[in-house]
């Protein structure tokens, strides 16, 4: 079946590090990509998505490129601040538009 | 403000309690959704309504019972709960189900402990 994995947390960076949590994924057909981001005590919402291969998606400095050849769609940011602590999720919708999530991964920014 | 809000934002009840979680959207939203967030688990979902009609229940046991009087909310009725229903529970909502990529809008979660 499809599903999403990322790497275990927690990812824990110094301000302005650069950042990369893994996410890679199984599916049949083509599916859409999405990085979601939650903050403390708040639910989920939306970083960013790509809907089909070499798109990359952006956001608030994050990047990341979906690759069909390696089926991944890794997180990126070149300078990462205390306030980019929070649980990334990484998921994929399928082609029968059901949304599959990774388990999350826990990034601790210290000063 | 996310749009979409939920109360209370945290409930402690007993395994023989009624209790209801409530969730309204103020975005326009056709579709509905109830996940449970678990520690180090994935998102998992639990119903879906599209248009008030309920379009998915994932085997999700009895002592849980969702109900969509209209598009704008959606309630989760709780009896005779266990311990390891305890967890964060998501509302969300969005446009539509199964066309195209419109975005899920979170709420900011109830978090339930069943003692």
């Amino acid at each position: 079946g499809n599903s999403v994995t990322q790497m275990e947390g927690p990812v824990t960076l110094s301000e302005e590090a650069f950042l990369t949590i893994n996410c890679t994924y199984t599916a049949t057909g083509y599916p859409s990509l999405f990085w979601y981001v939650q903050y403390p005590g708040e639910g989920l919402q939306l970083l960013l998505k790509a809907t089909k291969a070499d798109d990359k998606g952006s956001n608030k400095g994050f990047e990341a490129t979906y690759r069909k050849e390696t089926t991944s769609f890794h997180l990126e940011k070149g300078s990462v601040q205390v306030s980019d602590s929070a649980v990334y999720f990484c998921a994929l919708r399928d082609s029968n538009y059901q949304l599959i999530w990774g388990a999350g991964t826990k990034l601790i920014i210290k000063p | 403000e996310t749009g979409v809000t939920q109360t209370p934002r945290h409930l402690v009840m007993g395994m023989t309690n009624k209790k209801s979680l409530k969730c309204e959207q103020h975005l326009g939203h056709n579709a509905m959704y109830w996940y449970k967030q678990s520690a180090k688990k994935p998102l998992e979902l639990m119903f879906v309504y599209n248009f008030k009609e309920q379009t998915e229940n994932n085997s999700v046991p009895s002592r849980f019972s969702p109900e969509c009087p209209n598009s704008s909310h959606l309630f989760l009725h709780l009896h005779t709960l266990q311990p390891e229903d305890s967890a964060l529970y998501l509302c969300a909502s969005s446009s539509k189900t199964g066309l195209g990529n419109s975005p899920l809008h979170f709420g900011n979660g109830t978090r339930l402990t069943v003692t």
